[in-house]
């Protein structure tokens, strides 16, 4: 059975301090690693990986998925308030379009 | 664009009642997915649509569940007899072809 487990569960820190989270899963035929953001509402896109050692950067997040050792981290620097989400990380299996998805990571960022 | 829209956004309704979900996907999108949040379980699809076909429903809970997707632009999620334990929110996101999915509002639904 495919399965998507994050890193930690839930996160409290100092407005900007550097966060790691972590996502590491077993699926066949892996396709793609997807990082999801959800505040309030509904999950938005952040990343997706597909390769190996390429760094995904966008603004104070970055992503690096390893598809040898199975896992894919999710960097955030300069932390600010408003990042504060509930971050979750999906995978998706070649041919199967569907994604699982762990139970996310809540991050707080106290000012 | 709108985004993909869903009604109603919240929905309360006693136990044995029937409960019927509405999403609008993206234009242009073929793909259509179905998720339950719940604080225990966290994110789980229920079923999914390509093209308007379903093409996974091993996640849909039981037979008091079930999802059409008459055309291109509509897609219903149907609980029939609702009971408490289906209280959760219901996102619907939608995708084209193998890209990344967008999701709905959601629907938070109490049954009581």
């Amino acid at each position: 059975e495919d399965k998507v487990v994050q890193s930690p569960l839930s996160l409290v820190v100092h407005e900007g301090d550097t966060v790691t989270l972590n996502c590491s899963y077993e699926v066949t035929n892996f396709r793609s690693l997807l990082w999801y953001k959800q505040e309030k509402k509904a999950p938005t896109f952040l990343f997706m990986l597909t390769s190996s050692g390429i760094e995904k950067k966008s603004g104070r997040l970055s992503s690096i998925l390893d598809k040898k050792e199975l896992f894919s981290i999710l960097n955030i620097t300069a932390t600010q308030t408003g990042d504060s989400a509930v971050y979750l990380c999906a995978v998706e299996a070649r041919g199967a379009q569907k994604l699982v998805f762990g139970q996310g990571t809540r991050l707080t960022i106290n000012p | 664009d709108a985004g993909v829209i869903q009604s109603p956004r919240h929905e309360v309704t006693e136990m044995g009642q029937e409960v019927t979900l509405r999403c609008k996907p993206i234009s242009g999108h073929n793909s259509l997915f179905w998720y339950r949040q719940t604080m225990m379980r966290g994110l789980e699809l229920l079923i999914y649509f390509n093209n308007n076909v379903p093409i996974d429903d091993s996640g849909m809970p039981e037979d008091r569940f079930s999802a059409k997707m008459p055309n291109a632009s509509f897609s219903t999620l149907k609980i029939q007899p609702s009971e408490p334990r289906d209280s959760a929110v219901y996102f619907c996101a939608s995708s084209r072809d193998f890209y990344e999915q967008y999701f709905g509002p959601g629907t938070r639904l109490t049954v009581t």
